[in-house]
């Protein structure tokens, strides 16, 4: 298994451009999540599925759009990019919600993208 | 505010020696995770504890919860200097189980 994978792993954007960041998994994973992560600081939550077809904001959805068509995918959109976008962007992904009481909701994360808002 | 507080902010040890980081948090959990980041790098789950339940171990990993003060704390025990790496906690809420809210991290130094 591949595990989760993203792409790119670098990039760098004007301002105002808008690229698509792509997060897959290959584990069948009903849950899965995107984080940014700045400097010196934990990650927090952007977007989230629960399954194909249903998404929800997280705690910093602003200036992101998402979608989930596929159980495996689970693109992040930038619609207008702002320097204030700079940050090291973590996809994941797990059996179920992270939250609940059962053993196996371990994140698997990917290997992060940096991006670079000029 | 942040949900999930850490402390230290940054630990520096001599190999051999345990390591321990603690967390803080505000609000009703179901269950407390602790991943670990290495430079550059995803972050990679080490142990979940369940909010009914007080001590885990995997390991030289030993974890333990106090849900009547909010706080867990993660014991590296016989460090190595592989261990060197940023370590989070993050809840699960009870309330908002499809979120998990990490901690700022802290940054542990391995010294040989």
């Amino acid at each position: 298994n591949a595990g989760v994978t993203q792409t790119p792993k670098f990039q760098v954007l004007k301002t105002g451009q808008s690229m698509t960041l792509q997060c897959a998994q290959d584990m069948n994973h009903e849950y899965m999540s995107w984080y940014r992560q700045d400097p010196g600081m934990g990650l927090r939550l952007i977007h989230y599925s629960v399954g194909a077809g249903i998404t929800d904001q997280g705690e910093v959805p602003n200036g992101y759009n998402v979608s989930r068509s596929t159980t495996e995918d689970f693109p992040l959109r930038l619609l207008s990019a702002a320097p204030s976008q700079t940050s090291v962007y973590f996809c994941a992904s797990s059996y179920g919600s992270p939250g609940l009481t059962k053993s196996y909701n371990e994140q698997f994360f990917g290997p992060g993208t940096r991006l670079t808002v000029l | 505010s942040q949900q999930g507080e850490e402390d230290p902010q940054a630990l520096s040890i001599q190999e051999g020696e345990n390591a321990t980081m603690n967390c803080s948090y505000k609000t009703s959990i179901n269950n407390l995770q602790w991943y670990r980041q290495n430079s550059g790098r995803g972050l990679v789950h080490l142990i979940l504890i369940r909010s009914n339940e007080r001590e885990k171990h995997s390991g030289r990993l030993r974890v333990t919860l106090d849900t009547s003060k909010k706080s867990s704390s993660l014991l590296i025990t016989a460090s190595r200097a592989a261990d060197t790496a940023s370590y989070f906690c993050a809840t699960g809420l009870s309330e908002g189980a499809q979120k998990l809210v990490f901690g700022q991290g802290t940054r542990l130094t391995i010294n040989p």
